[in-house]
């Protein structure tokens, strides 16, 4: 049973650039969110999809926008990229089910992105 | 107020022994605190977890210590292994959108034969 998968695994851009990385949950998950992991440090929560929309939101700007598609797969997009953007950027799902409470997250290995 | 403070930064101990790590957190709306283990190269992934309804709980030889009024939670681990060399994370959220998770900032742990 496949996990989380996420790609590119690793990537470089430039000051300026646009990127994408993409994200498929586990099998039987429907809900996937997203983390930034800078080095030496905690995650911290970028968005979450749930039904092709974003139902929570980290303090982060503009410049960083998501989609879910109808397979439940996600990308998170990352505009006019700064240095400090350089990071490990982790996806999560999980099955947002009947049950209303603290659902495991399953995580990815990451995609990390170094902007020069 | 979103904070979650973990300590230390890194830990070394000898197989056998029971590494502690502590964390902080200062928004008392928070009700699910997981702890995450992270290999190198690898993604977080999901070790023990506990409500502030109870002060401890046992998973292995994972214990989570939970103190409510001093919003202070504490992993410990057993009879560690060289195998437990990892780097953890304490967490925080709701218990209700709980994908939302704070991170603490993470102890890296290294056990020696």
């Amino acid at each position: 049973d496949a996990g989380v998968t996420q790609s590119p695994t690793h990537l470089i851009k430039t000051r300026g650039q646009q990127v994408t990385l993409r994200c498929s949950p586990k099998s039987g998950h429907d809900t996937v969110s997203w983390y930034q992991q800078a080095l030496g440090q905690g995650p911290q929560f970028i968005f979450q999809y749930y039904e092709e929309e974003e139902r929570q939101r980290g303090n982060f700007p503009d410049r960083f926008s998501g989609h879910q598609f109808p397979n439940y797969s996600s990308e998170l997009n990352v505009n006019a990229l700064l240095l400090g953007d350089s990071a490990l950027y982790l996806c999560a799902s999980t099955l947002t089910g009947a049950f209303s409470g603290a659902n495991v997250l399953t995580f990815g290995a990451g995609s990390r992105l170094t902007v020069l | 107020q979103q904070q979650v403070k973990q300590s230390p930064q890194s830990l070394i101990v000898q197989k056998g022994g029971i590494p502690i790590i502590n964390c902080a957190y200062e928004n008392t709306a928070f009700d699910y605190f997981p702890w995450y283990q992270q290999f190198p190269g690898k993604g977080p992934a999901l070790l023990i977890a506990i409500r502030p309804d109870v002060s401890e709980k046992k998973e292995g030889r994972f214990t989570i210590s939970f103190n409510k009024s001093a919003k202070q939670f504490s992993l410990h681990i057993m009879d560690s292994q060289p195998g437990d060399s990892a780097t953890y994370f304490c967490a925080a959220s709701l218990w209700f959108g709980n994908e939302k998770l704070t991170f603490g900032t993470g102890t890296r742990l290294t056990i020696i034969p």
